[in-house]
């Protein structure tokens, strides 16, 4: 029953320290996403993959890496991080989609992992 | 391009007050649009869908949404509100692009339910 798991859930960073973020599904999903949330402008997808082995940049995707060994996981990297940084980061995971089939499948959300870059 | 625009950032309403939380949204192609609520501390939840069919959409807790072609809009309603239901609530579309599900979220609309 765990659906989407993030860690850590906090963290604090010194400017130009890296770190990872882990996220963990167990739905079998394909699709996995990473998104940052600031106040006042909603959700921004920052990575997204669409099946294991395979990555792909969305809107905000300066300064973040991500990899995505094994299906299941889906990794956010800083490698030197920015106070621009400073956000709440969700990963999201979906069910397969393809070319030709209504897009309603609805995002299964982990419960955030509050960062902080000072 | 698709966007979403959540009109209102704060909205706040008394107990067993109906609330409408507004949503507009602009794209070329025919979308999808969800609402999902966020409690605090908490990822996002889906609150309720459309897709097709009725424009008058039912999700949990007591909440609806309605469909408008015509105003490009997808208001939330909920006729009588409880403390329960203070959390942010986001608009989004979504449509299929390049194979995956691209999703645009609004800004979100934080409801303040007042005892």
């Amino acid at each position: 029953n765990a659906g989407v798991t993030q860690t850590p859930k906090f963290r604090v960073l010194k400017t130009g320290q890296s770190m990872t973020l882990l996220c963990a599904q167990d739905m079998n999903h394909e699709y996995m996403y990473w998104y940052r949330q600031d106040p006042g402008m909603g959700l921004r997808l920052i990575h997204y993959s669409v099946g294991e082995g395979t990555t792909a940049k969305g809107e905000v995707p300066d300064g973040y890496n991500v990899s995505r060994l094994k299906k299941q996981n889906f990794l956010l990297g800083l490698e030197s991080a920015a106070p621009s940084q400073t956000s709440v980061y969700f990963c999201a995971s979906s069910y397969s989609l393809r070319t030709g089939i209504p897009t309603n499948e609805k995002l299964f959300f982990g419960s955030g992992t509050q960062l902080s870059v000072l | 391009a698709q966007s979403v625009t959540q009109l209102d950032s704060q909205v706040p309403v008394f107990e067993e007050a109906p609330v409408e939380l507004r949503c507009n949204y602009s794209s070329s192609v025919s979308v999808y649009l969800f609402w999902y609520v966020q409690y605090p501390n908490q990822g996002l939840q889906l609150l309720l869908k459309y897709l097709s069919g009725s424009t008058l959409v039912k999700g949990i807790n007591g909440f609806e949404a309605e469909f408008n072609k015509s105003q490009t809009s997808f208001h939330l309603r909920k006729p009588s509100v409880h403390i329960s239901d203070t959390a942010e609530y986001f608009c989004a579309v979504t449509l299929n692009s390049g194979g995956y599900q691209k999703v645009t979220f609004g800004t979100g609309t934080k409801l303040q339910v007042i005892p």
